[in-house]
């Protein structure tokens, strides 16, 4: 079975300061990919990302970046010099390879952490 | 390009009515995905169709829900009697997995409550 923690419910921070959201994920499968998500306060559901477990560079868009770490079966979301328009629910997401002709099957999402980027 | 489109937005009901939830997805996309999120249970997935097949519906609460895809274009999920604990909000979402492009993209969700 598939799982995806997110230790951290909620994090304040002042504006410009960096933050982390922590992701951990359990799998046997060796092959998956992993996500983020955010929804913010309207609670559409954007896609930020994703990561095969083949690729563990590490990805970098702006003021975001992501570290994934096979080792540590972690895959961290980090927002540098954060603003108020980043305030949102971020959700880690783990989904499965699929053999048969390849894809990905649904997602296993983690509980989410909830930003909040005080101004 | 139009996104995700689902209708109705926001459904109150009465326990024991029928509920339809409708989903169109993006044109060309081959993936098709049910979830539901509750502030107990978070995002969880009920179901999925790959080119209008349910390739896996263990995500399905019970008997009470079902699920269709008559086409490429659309897809219900009903809800037959209805429950007060069936109330959340129900996110479609579509992929198109070729090319190595798996990532989903999801609805504005339908906002169910059940009286």
């Amino acid at each position: 079975a598939q799982k995806v923690t997110q230790a951290q419910t909620e994090i304040s921070v002042v504006e410009k300061e960096d933050v982390t959201l922590d992701c951990v994920y359990e799998t046997r499968d060796t092959t998956y990919y992993l996500f983020w998500y955010k929804q913010p306060p309207s609670g559409e559901l954007v896609f930020l990302i994703r990561r095969n477990s083949f690729d563990e560079q590490n990805e970098i868009s702006g003021r975001y970046s992501w570290n994934f770490q096979k080792s540590t079966s972690s895959f961290n979301f980090t927002i540098t010099a954060s603003q108020v328009v980043d305030s949102a629910v971020y959700f880690c997401a783990l989904s499965r390879f699929l053999d048969s002709g390849g894809g990905a099957d649904g997602l296993t999402f983690g509980k989410g952490t909830h930003l909040i980027i005080q101004p | 390009d139009a996104g995700v489109i689902q209708s109705p937005r926001h459904e109150v009901t009465e326990m024991g009515q029928e509920v339809t939830l409708r989903c169109k997805p993006i044109s060309g996309h081959d993936y098709l995905f049910w979830y539901r999120q509750t502030m107990m249970r978070g995002l969880e997935l009920l179901i999925y169709f790959n080119n209008n097949v349910p390739i896996d519906d263990s995500g399905m609460p019970e008997d009470r829900f079902s699920a269709k895809m008559p086409n490429a274009s659309f897809s219900t999920l009903k809800i037959q009697p209805s429950e007060p604990r069936d109330s959340a909000v129900y996110f479609c979402a579509s992929s198109r997995q070729d090319r190595g492009s798996y990532e989903q993209y999801f609805g504005p969700g339908t906002r169910l409550t059940v009286t």
